[in-house]
Parts: structure tokens; C-alpha cells; sequence
């Protein structure tokens, strides 16, 4: 089946500072989809790449998926305390292999 | 437009119990997803029902069964409780012929086994 490791599993920075987390495979993927786990909550789904080097922002955060469709990675602009938490890719569509996740620490 | 329900939120169980976890889907959603997270993991896709029948399952022992019900509830079932089954147990509701592949996830319910 499909696997995904992401790096770094975490991350800690100034607010205001850039953050990105990637996201690899050795095997082509399907799809690539992200979801945020804020702490104590439950995934909640971000957004989906399908194909070969797509791109796709929403507002401060912006997602790419490889033209090899062998990895993904989100970046986030000037993050804020609100964009704490962990986030986690996963290949698949309704069953998913997610990734260990990348958990943020944004300081203020 | 109520979203994914679970019940209860927290137990406590002691090994060798059994424990049944509840899920309500997404009003309008046929598809409920099992997963199981560990502390400081990604989920781990157990199993997924539709149309009331187990459609795929994970990597995971016979002591995890399940069931769906004609409203499209769920319920997950584990036997023989180990120390290794505490975890975050989320449901995961979609639709079939969603194009998206979007999971709505309920906020869980964290076992701890004792």
C-alpha cells in the first residue's frame, strides 16, 4: 500500500516566520490530501492534490504536489498563533495512509 | 447540518474488557470510516462501512469488528482489550460518490486501557 513519511516531525517559530512541512513517498501517489489537527481536537481536512505538479493556495498557506507525484509539501506565509497544530498528509481517498504528522509551535 | 457524532468522548476499560465506540455520520453521508490514533501518531485506517457491510480493512487483528446500521451509524467493537489499544478513536464519514475524497472526522473517542 501507499506510505508517506513527513519531515520535520516538528517545528517550533517566531510568529511571523515561514514554516513548511514536506511530505515523500517512494511510491507514486493517487492523490495527496492534508488535514490540520489543532491539539486536543480531530483532523480536519485542509485540501486535495491530484495532479502532477498542481499547486493550490488558500490565503497564507500554499500546497504543491511533485511532478513525479512522489511528494508533497505545504508552506505557510507569516504564521500566526492560530496555526498551531499538527499537520498531517495523507495518500488515499476514503481510506487513507496519513503520515506521522509535523506538529507547529508558533511563539508570539 | 449536524456534523460526525461520537460516543462517549472518554472511557476507561482494564485489559481482557470489551468496549463498543458509537459514530453518527455527516447528515447525508453513506461511508463510515475506523481510525485509530495512537499519542503522538497519524491515524490508523482500521476498517470502512457502506451499505452496511465491511469494505476494506486495515492492518489490524480479528478483536476490532464492527458494524453499520441502516441509518448509516456505526459502531466499533474491540475484544480482549490490550495495554497498546489506548488511543484516540476517530470516525470518519464520507460520501461514496464524493469527488473530493474529503473525510469528516468526529472528535473522537479516547480510550484508556489499564
Amino acid at each position: 500500500g501507499q506510505q508517506v513519511m513527513q519531515i520535520p516531525q516538528y517545528q517550533h517559530v517566531q510568529e511571523g516566520e515561514d514554516f513548511t512541512t514536506y511530505c515523500n513517498s517512494s511510491t507514486t501517489l493517487s492523490n495527496i490530501q492534508w488535514y490540520k489537527q489543532r491539539p486536543g481536537g480531530h483532523p480536519v481536512f485542509l485540501i486535495q492534490l491530484v495532479k502532477s505538479g498542481e499547486v493550490k493556495k488558500q490565503k497564507r498557506l500554499t500546497f504543491q504536489f511533485g511532478e513525479a507525484k512522489k511528494n508533497s509539501s505545504l508552506h505557510i506565509t507569516a504564521t500566526q498563533t492560530t496555526d498551531v497544530g499538527t499537520y498531517f498528509c495523507a495518500a488515499g481517498y476514503s481510506t487513507l495512509t496519513f503520515g506521522k504528522g509535523t506538529m507547529l509551535l508558533v511563539s508570539p | 447540518d449536524a456534523g460526525v457524532t461520537q460516543s462517549p468522548t472518554h472511557l476507561i476499560k482494564t485489559r481482557g474488557q470489551q468496549v463498543t465506540l458509537r459514530c453518527s455520520p455527516k447528515s447525508g453521508h453513506d461511508t463510515v470510516s475506523w481510525y485509530q490514533q495512537a499519542l503522538g501518531q497519524g491515524p490508523q485506517f482500521i476498517f470502512q462501512y457502506y451499505e452496511e457491510e465491511e469494505r476494506q480493512r486495515g492492518n489490524f487483528p480479528d478483536r476490532f469488528s464492527g458494524h453499520q446500521f441502516p441509518n448509516y451509524s456505526s459502531e466499533l467493537n474491540v475484544n480482549a482489550l490490550l495495554l497498546g489499544d489506548s488511543a484516540l478513536y476517530l470516525c470518519a464519514s464520507s460520501l461514496v460518490r464524493t469527488q473530493t475524497g474529503e473525510l469528516f472526522f468526529g472528535e473522537g473517542s479516547r480510550l484508556t486501557v489499564l
